[in-house]
């Protein structure tokens, strides 16, 4: 079965940082590019960031200023997001998910994780 | 700029069917977009591709109450027979050099 399972969420101050964490289970992790996905209260979907499924090219939403790092282990099949400097507005739930097509950089989302809750407040 | 555009809310009765819309912005009309759902307090949902000649694949496990099309530049969502679950929030995604969605739907079943 296809698992993302998203962590490392929590309540952190303004200008902190923080490392989610996306574990990924049942398809060749190696294979596939991956993404992060964030969801304000009460708000829709953004696009945080891509990552490819060699892990060699990166993509950012230009809203984030060089603030987030979008990085992957093929041996823990793990993708990850540091994000430094938080500020309020970065209060979300964030999601991981997978592209459903090999070898793609940008494509559908064929998988999605549960979410990990980050806020953002002193 | 790819912008996707989606209305806010619609609503239909219980065993009806409902269409949602998607709209590419000008100039994009031959993207591909996909459908996801996200039921109250859950994560999204891959529901299906929607292909610019009107074509869709739908996801595993997906029912046959969803169905995609297609004219121009919108992109359509159907549910057949609504059921209480469908009460959720339907997005629509398309790519490109990076990944933008719509702003969703709401849809309540009366």
């Amino acid at each position: 079965e296809v698992q993302l399972l998203e962590s490392g969420g929590g309540l952190v101050q303004p200008g902190d940082s923080l490392r989610l964490s996306c574990a990924a289970s049942g398809f060749t992790f190696s294979s596939y590019a991956m993404n992060w996905v964030r969801q304000a209260p009460g708000k829709g979907l953004e696009w945080v960031s891509a990552i490819s499924a060699s892990g060699d090219y990166t993509y950012y939403a230009d809203s984030l200023k060089g603030r987030f790092t979008i990085s992957r282990d093929k041996f823990r099949n793990t993708l990850f997001l540091q994000m430094n400097s938080l500020r309020a507005e970065d209060t979300a739930v964030y999601y991981c998910a997978k592209v459903g097509s090999r070898g793609s950089y940008f494509h559908a989302f064929d998988m999605w994780g549960q979410g990990t809750k980050v806020t953002v407040s002193s | 700029q790819l912008v996707l555009t989606q209305s806010p809310s619609a609503s239909a009765s219980l065993g009806a069917s409902v269409k949602l819309t998607c709209t590419l912005t000008s100039g994009h009309s031959n993207y591909v977009i996909a459908w996801h759902q996200q039921q109250p307090e859950k994560g999204p949902r891959y529901l299906m591709k929607v292909y610019s000649d009107g074509s869709h694949t739908k996801g595993d496990g997906i029912p046959d109450r969803f169905s995609g099309s297609s004219s121009g530049a919108e992109r359509y969502l159907s549910i057949s027979t609504l059921q209480s679950e469908d009460e959720a929030d339907y997005y629509c995604q398309t790519w490109d050099t990076g990944t933008v969605f719509g702003g969703g739907t709401k849809l309540t079943v009366l």
